[in-house]
């Protein structure tokens, strides 16, 4: 079965700073990975993805992530942190096997620093 | 604007009454998920609808129950909630198993 590992359960960076948000999975087979990010009492929202092809993508917000098969990682990175970043944030890995369930891991409350 | 709609946001409930949430979606997704997410955790998967066909997860208890009676409606039953079933509850969608998921945005649930 699939398994997300996310360190650190606060993140805490200044405004302007790099973020950067680790991600280490575990699948037996070939993974989908995303990030997704919740605001306060708010539903979860796709930042971004990985399937097949490029391995570094682009997603909203000026965030990417970087697939890196021989580290089982996706960590997620923006350049310069924005006040409106403090949110926390779930990686996911889905088994391509066929049946869609998403294996979330705990987490990271970002919180911004003025 | 497509979108996945839940209701009530807020739900509060008294210990074993029968309480129902409701999420509809207007994607016209074939794939229909219900989540639980308990305070500071990862939203945990409890059940999904492919079309009309029911798949539970393992470890959901026989306390929460769903129905899906046409395509842009699930609901989630919880025949006696308990305090221990406060949560956020999270529905979400996806055009087909193994393509991206779109959540709503959450009814949190109390009970007294």
């Amino acid at each position: 079965a699939q398994s997300v590992t996310q360190l650190g359960s606060h993140v805490s960076v200044s405004e302007g700073a790099l973020v950067l948000l680790r991600c280490n999975y575990s699948s037996s087979v070939p993974p989908y990975l995303f990030w997704y990010v919740q605001y306060p009492n708010q539903g979860l929202q796709l930042l971004l993805k990985y399937t097949t092809g490029a391995t570094l993508v682009k997603g909203i917000n000026g965030f990417e992530a970087e697939f890196k098969k021989s580290e089982t990682s996706f960590h997620l990175t923006k350049p310069s942190a924005h006040m409106s970043d403090a949110a926390e944030y779930f990686c996911a890995v889905s088994d391509t096997r066929g049946n869609n369930r998403l294996a979330f891991g705990k987490g990271n409350q970002v919180v911004v620093i003025p | 604007d497509a979108m996945v709609i839940q209701n009530p946001r807020y739900q509060v409930t008294q210990f074993g009454k029968p309480v129902t949430l409701s999420c509809s979606q207007t994607l016209n997704h074939n794939v229909m998920y219900w989540y639980q997410q308990k305070s500071s955790q990862a939203p945990k998967l409890l059940f999904h609808y492919y079309d009309k066909d029911f798949n539970n997860e393992a470890d959901t208890p026989d306390n929460f129950q769903s129905r899906r009676p046409n395509t842009s409606f699930c609901f989630l039953d919880i025949r006696s909630p308990g305090l221990g079933d406060a949560a956020m509850y999270l529905c979400a969608t996806s055009r087909d198993i193994e393509e991206t998921q779109y959540f709503g945005p959450g009814t949190r649930l109390l009970v007294l």
